[in-house]
C-alpha cells in the first residue's frame, strides 16, 4: 500500500541558508500534519493542513513557513537556518483518525 | 491543554520476559490515545490507537495497551520481548483534529 512520501531524506545546509522539505500524502488523504523531532527529543507539531487550507499551528517558528498544493503535497519552507533547526521532520496524513507517518526527513545544519 | 507523561526513560528487559510501558496523559475530554514505535533512524510506526469501546486494545507485533479512565493511564503491554522489539516507544494523546502530543519516549533495550 503507498505510504507517506518525504523527500528528501536527508540534507544538509549551513546556518542562514533555506531549506525545503516536501511531503507527498497517501492518496485521498485531506489532512497534512508537520512534526519535528529534535536529537532525543519526542516529536513537536509544527502546522497542519486542512483541505489545502492551514487547520492549526503549533510552536512552529517564523522562520518557518508551509503550504499544501493542489495535489495535497505540502511543503515546509525553512528560511535563515540556525544550528538548532537540526532535526528529523516527519509528516504524517490522516483520513478518519488515524496519523500515517513517513519516515522523515532529517536536516543538518552546520 | 493536553499532555503526556511517560515516567520511563529507559528499561531493559531479557528476551522473553514480559514488558510494560507506563504513560499518563491529562487531556479535559475523552482522548484519542495512541502508541507508536520508533526504530533509529525510522519512522514512526503506529502499534495501537483508542478512540472509544472496549478499553482493553490489541495492536500488531503483539502489543496491547489498557486504557484506565480512573488512572489516566494507558499503558502498553506485551507478553514476551522479541529482540526486535529494541527501539523508543511514545505514548502520545491526541484531539479531535488528531493534531498529537506525543511524551518523550521509552528507550526499550533487550538483552539476550
Amino acid at each position: 500500500a503507498a505510504g507517506v512520501i518525504q523527500s528528501p531524506r536527508h540534507l544538509i545546509k549551513e546556518k542562514r541558508e533555506t531549506a525545503t522539505l516536501k511531503c507527498y500524502p497517501i492518496p485521498r488523504h485531506d489532512t497534512v500534519y508537520w512534526y519535528q523531532q529534535g536529537p532525543g527529543q519526542d516529536p513537536q507539531f509544527l502546522i497542519s493542513f486542512y483541505e489545502k487550507m492551514q487547520s492549526d499551528k503549533g510552536s512552529i517558528p517564523d522562520r518557518f513557513s508551509a503550504q499544501q498544493f493542489s495535489d495535497y503535497h505540502s511543503e515546509l519552507n525553512m528560511s535563515s537556518l540556525e544550528l538548532g533547526d537540526s532535526a528529523l521532520y516527519f509528516c504524517a496524513s490522516s483520513l478518519l483518525g488515524e496519523l500515517f507517518f513517513g519516515e522523515g526527513s532529517r536536516l543538518t545544519v552546520l | 491543554a493536553q499532555s503526556v507523561t511517560q515516567p520511563d526513560i529507559h528499561i531493559t528487559v531479557s528476551e522473553g520476559a514480559s514488558l510494560e510501558l507506563r504513560c499518563n496523559y491529562s487531556y479535559g475530554a475523552t482522548p484519542y490515545l495512541f502508541w507508536y514505535v520508533q526504530s533509529p533512524g525510522q519512522g514512526l510506526q503506529l502499534l495501537l490507537k483508542y478512540f472509544s469501546g472496549d478499553t482493553l486494545v490489541q495492536g500488531i507485533k503483539g502489543f496491547e495497551a489498557e486504557f484506565k479512565r480512573s488512572q489516566s493511564s494507558f499503558n502498553l503491554r506485551k507478553p514476551s520481548v522479541h529482540w526486535s522489539d529494541a527501539a523508543e516507544y511514545f505514548c502520545a494523546v491526541g484531539r479531535d483534529d488528531y493534531k498529537l502530543s506525543f511524551g518523550a519516549g521509552t528507550t526499550v533495550t533487550v538483552r539476550a
